[in-house]
């Protein structure tokens, strides 16, 4: 079974700084997707960025951009120019590249505090 | 936004007592979830559903069961509520296009149990 394993259960970042969240998973598969999820305190579960397992080429999404490393099994999100509206829970999940239901597994999280 | 809607947002129960969740999309996805999340493990699937009247078990399904009648609604039941149920429940859907691959996912359920 695939697991994933969110180690910083919480971070801080100032304001306008960088900041690098860290996630590792285990599969024996080939090909799947890797995703962030952000909870802010609204509860609502909001998509980050995306990875294609087949891609090597890391994700970007305007100030949020992934380092995917397949062989070390490793996906870490980094956050730039830091923001107070970037405070929030940050899930990392897996998904199995198939055509069948997704049945997406989730680390337990990061919550990120941005300060002044 | 996808349209997801759950219901209810917020329900105290008391222990054994039957419960149930709703879960109600628009947006005509074929695959449908439910998750639980409580602090320390993330977010945990309970059941899933691949299409009308099709589901299947998640890695916490003990104690729940689901059913779906029409696309569009995914409903989840605690057929005796315990206080180990107490957590906060979302609904998520998918469309079934391994391109896009995003699950939309509902505002959440919480659920105290007492």
């Amino acid at each position: 079974a695939q697991t994933v394993t969110q180690s910083q259960p919480e971070m801080s970042v100032q304001e306008a700084e960088t900041v690098t969240l860290s996630c590792t998973y285990d599969t024996s598969e080939s090909d799947y997707y890797l995703f962030w999820y952000k909870q802010p305190p609204s509860r609502q579960m909001i998509l980050v960025i995306r990875q294609e397992a087949y891609k090597q080429q890391n994700a970007t999404e305007n100030r949020f951009s992934v380092n995917f490393q397949k062989a070390a099994k490793s996906f870490s999100l980094k956050i730039s120019d830091s923001q107070l509206g970037d405070a929030a829970m940050y899930f990392c999940a897996y998904r199995t590249h198939t055509g069948t239901a997704s049945k997406l597994t989730f680390g337990t999280g990061t919550r990120l505090q941005v300060t002044l | 936004d996808a349209g997801i809607t759950q219901s209810p947002r917020h329900k105290v129960t008391e222990t054994g007592t039957p419960v149930t969740l709703r879960c109600h999309q628009t947006e005509n996805h074929r695959y449908m979830y439910w998750y639980r999340q409580d602090p320390g493990h993330g977010l945990r699937l309970i059941h899933y559903s691949y299409g009308v009247k099709d589901t299947d078990k998640g890695e916490v399904s003990d104690g729940y069961s689901v059913s779906r009648s029409k696309t569009e609604d995914f409903l989840l039941t605690l057929e005796s509520a315990t206080s180990s149920q107490t957590s906060v429940y979302f609904c998520a859907t998918e469309t079934g296009d391994i391109r896009t691959a995003e699950a939309f996912f509902g505002q959440g359920t919480r659920l105290t149990v007492v």
